[in-house]
């Protein structure tokens, strides 16, 4: 089956703590990105890859890290997680981007830090 | 700079009523893109249209409908005779050419609730 895979889809942390949130894709995408979804504020870009080793910025990228070795996998890292990283996360991908192509989205990841 | 605006906060309506949400965006491409995103209350994120700028016909699909029109930069959206299903988050998108064709924007969503 088709899909986008996030880990974990539930945490608690504590500030400062570092997590990594993975995301992985079974259907061979070039293009992956990161959101994070706040109430009142939609969904906000957080960082994007257009293919392995090519990863660039979206609106939101202070506090995050990405990394793009893999074509499968991307994932988020917050090095010193803070209460304001409190959010929802999406992972996403697609063929080659999402002006050209449907984005398929992961189920999401509610990460709480306190 | 891109932006998307839904205005619309929340919206509740009783089964079976037409209803209409709406997008308004800004951007300095000639060539862009726009999407409508739904979110249901389980929250994952299903796709439900995209629209590029040079194609102004309104579209159809079953119940829902959408109404591109560049002269006022909207695009919206109208559910005819809504169900219970249809209650949920929904968002509308920009996403522009060449350099800014890998960024989307996403407007903060319309609640829409659909009573019995």
């Amino acid at each position: 089956e088709a899909q986008v895979t996030q880990n974990p889809r539930y945490l608690i942390t504590v500030t400062g703590k570092k997590l990594t949130v993975t995301c992985s894709q079974n259907m061979n995408h070039e293009y992956m990105s990161w959101y994070r979804q706040d109430p009142g504020l939609g969904l906000r870009q957080i960082y994007y890859s257009m293919n392995v080793e090519v990863t660039d910025k979206g609106d939101v990228p202070e506090g995050y890290k990405v990394s793009r070795k893999e074509k499968r996998n991307f994932p988020l890292i917050l090095e010193s997680p803070s209460p304001n990283q409190t959010s929802l996360y999406f992972c996403a991908s697609s063929p080659r981007g999402p002006s050209t192509d449907t984005q398929y989205f992961g189920p999401g990841t509610r990460l709480t830090v306190l | 700079a891109q932006k998307v605006t839904q205005a619309q906060t929340e919206i509740s309506v009783v089964e079976k009523e037409d209803v209409t949400l709406d997008c308004v965006y800004e951007t300095r491409d000639t060539t862009y893109y726009l999407f409508w995103y739904k979110q249901p209350p389980s929250g994952e994120l299903v796709f439900l249209i995209r629209r590029n700028s040079f194609d102004e016909q309104n579209e159809i699909s079953g119940r829902y409908s959408w109404n591109f029109q560049k002269s006022t930069s909207s695009f919206n959206f109208t559910i005819t005779a809504s169900q219970v299903v249809d209650s949920a988050v929904y968002f509308c998108a920009l996403s522009g050419w060449r350099s800014s064709a890998s960024k989307i924007i996403f407007g903060s969503g319309t609640r829409l609730s659909i009573r019995p």
